[in-house]
């Protein structure tokens, strides 16, 4: 499986936009870019996935470099309920239920 | 809609023994996977079921083992407990293969 990176950690401050990088320079054609969050003491959530193009939804936005080895995912206005693990996952062909987690980011949200 | 759901929510259980852990998809969902988290680590996937049948499976030994049945519900079979089988283990069901997954809170099994 093609591997990411990711900071361990970032911090951010509440209200304020947030840019969580991450780095793939090894992806396919085929990979498809999955995120997940895991807030304490839950399982983890889907956020957003996307292949090429840059993708919104209610939770966040996916911006991916033209050359696909990097993405960005955007908290619009970070709130404290955002402070979790968030990982960035490639995926084979949109096999999305046979996902390979890294250690991820954890962000911190200050009020 | 009621999501993921696990269980026991905790289990102890002794080296040598065995385990049964249960998960029940959402209403709908027809692919239930599973996964194991050790404490301060992403979670890794153990299989992945779609009506009933077996997926894939990821780089666990034999003692592992799972099953769905006709409802969709699904159970995890771990044989020969080790310490090292000490983890959270998390369900995720989706509604097709390659949709989007949801997890349960996860089952967390201390084996002493």
């Amino acid at each position: 499986d093609a591997k990411t990176t990711q900071p361990n950690s970032m911090e951010s401050n509440e209200e304020e936009p947030v840019h969580l990088p991450c780095n793939h320079s090894t992806i396919s054609g085929t990979d498809y870019i999955h995120w997940y969050r895991q807030l304490p003491s839950q399982g983890p959530e889907y956020v957003i996935h996307g292949l090429t193009s840059n993708v919104n939804n209610r939770m966040a936005s996916l911006a991916i470099a033209e050359d696909r080895k990097s993405s960005t995912l955007i908290l619009h206005r970070a709130t404290l309920r955002d402070a979790a693990v968030y990982y960035c996952i490639l995926s084979y062909n949109n096999a999305g239920n046979m996902l390979t987690f890294g250690g991820g980011t954890r962000l911190m949200v200050k009020p | 809609d009621a999501g993921v759901t696990q269980s026991p929510t905790h289990l102890i259980k002794t080296r040598g023994q065995q385990v049964t852990l249960r998960c029940s998809p959402i209403s709908g969902h027809k692919s239930v996977s599973w996964y194991q988290q050790v404490l301060g680590q992403g979670p890794q996937f153990i299989f992945q079921y779609y009506e009933k049948e077996e997926r894939g499976r990821g780089n666990f030994p034999d003692r592992f083992s799972a099953r769905q049945f006709p409802n969709y519900s699904s159970e995890l079979n771990v044989n020969a407990l080790l310490l090292g089988d000490s983890a959270l283990y998390l369900c995720a069901s989706s509604l097709f293969e390659g949709s989007p997954l949801h997890f349960g809170n996860g089952t967390r099994l201390t084996v002493t």
